[in-house]
């Protein structure tokens, strides 16, 4: 247990639509950061937070959005969701930027 | 951007047999990480090991910066040592937590 949590551990949702996808980063660890993991891109680093504050983007989509709360919290919106959306998304914790320590993820299915 | 690339993509060992992984890098680094994605998915991290060489039970690893590449020794294998073992590095002068992933090693070991 790396102790992040991610919630919800599946979702399968329509085209279209809007989901958000939550984590708890491990205690005292104030970055937080989201990968998407599929079939044909792989591993790709979306976004990192430091202390509620936006410090790296990667490739993020537009439609993407995240933000991280006074607790530390993140979430991950996605919004208008297609097909290719699909994947395992995680999210890592980190004290600042050494050893990342990743969630379960959560799988999204767009259907 | 930086390329990672890790050889072998694909391994079979018989269980106690020993085995190496290797990871290269295109420019200098100021993170590397190696980490093990079970079969249910999870990312579980290995070792964060931007220079140097670690040891942790039956793993080790060695990262040469100067020469840009990281090996990963598995010694005396098990079956829970199946998976895909990912090497992931951060570009010095870059964001520290902005990983970026090789496309993997699976590991299959046989009983």
């Amino acid at each position: 247990d790396s102790g992040v949590t991610q919630t919800p551990k599946h979702l399968i949702t329509a085209t279209g639509q809007r989901v958000t996808l939550r984590c708890s980063p491990r205690s005292g660890d104030l970055s937080v950061y989201w990968y998407q993991q599929s079939l044909d891109q792989g591993l790709q680093f979306l976004i990192q937070y430091y202390n509620g504050e936006e410090r790296a983007k990667g490739n993020i989509l537009e439609r993407f959005s995240a933000q991280q709360f006074p607790d530390l919290h993140s979430e991950l919106n996605l919004s208008s969701l297609e097909l290719g959306d699909s994947a395992l998304y995680f999210c890592a914790s980190s004290v600042q930027g050494d050893t990342q320590y990743f969630g379960p993820g959560t799988r999204l299915t767009v259907l | 951007g930086i390329q990672v690339e890790q050889s072998p993509p694909d391994l079979i060992l018989q269980e106690g047999a020993n085995s190496t992984l290797r990871c290269n890098f295109s420019d200098s680094v100021n993170n590397l990480q190696w980490f093990h994605q079970n079969p249910w998915g999870q990312l579980i991290n290995l070792f964060y090991i931007p220079s140097g060489t670690k040891q942790n039970g039956r793993l080790s690893a060695t990262t040469v910066a100067t020469e840009r590449y990281s090996l990963l020794y598995i010694s005396s294998s098990q079956t829970t040592d199946s998976g895909v073992y990912f090497c992931a590095v951060s570009r010095r002068g870059g964001s520290q937590g902005n990983l970026i992933f090789g496309k993997g090693t699976k590991l299959s070991v046989k009983p």
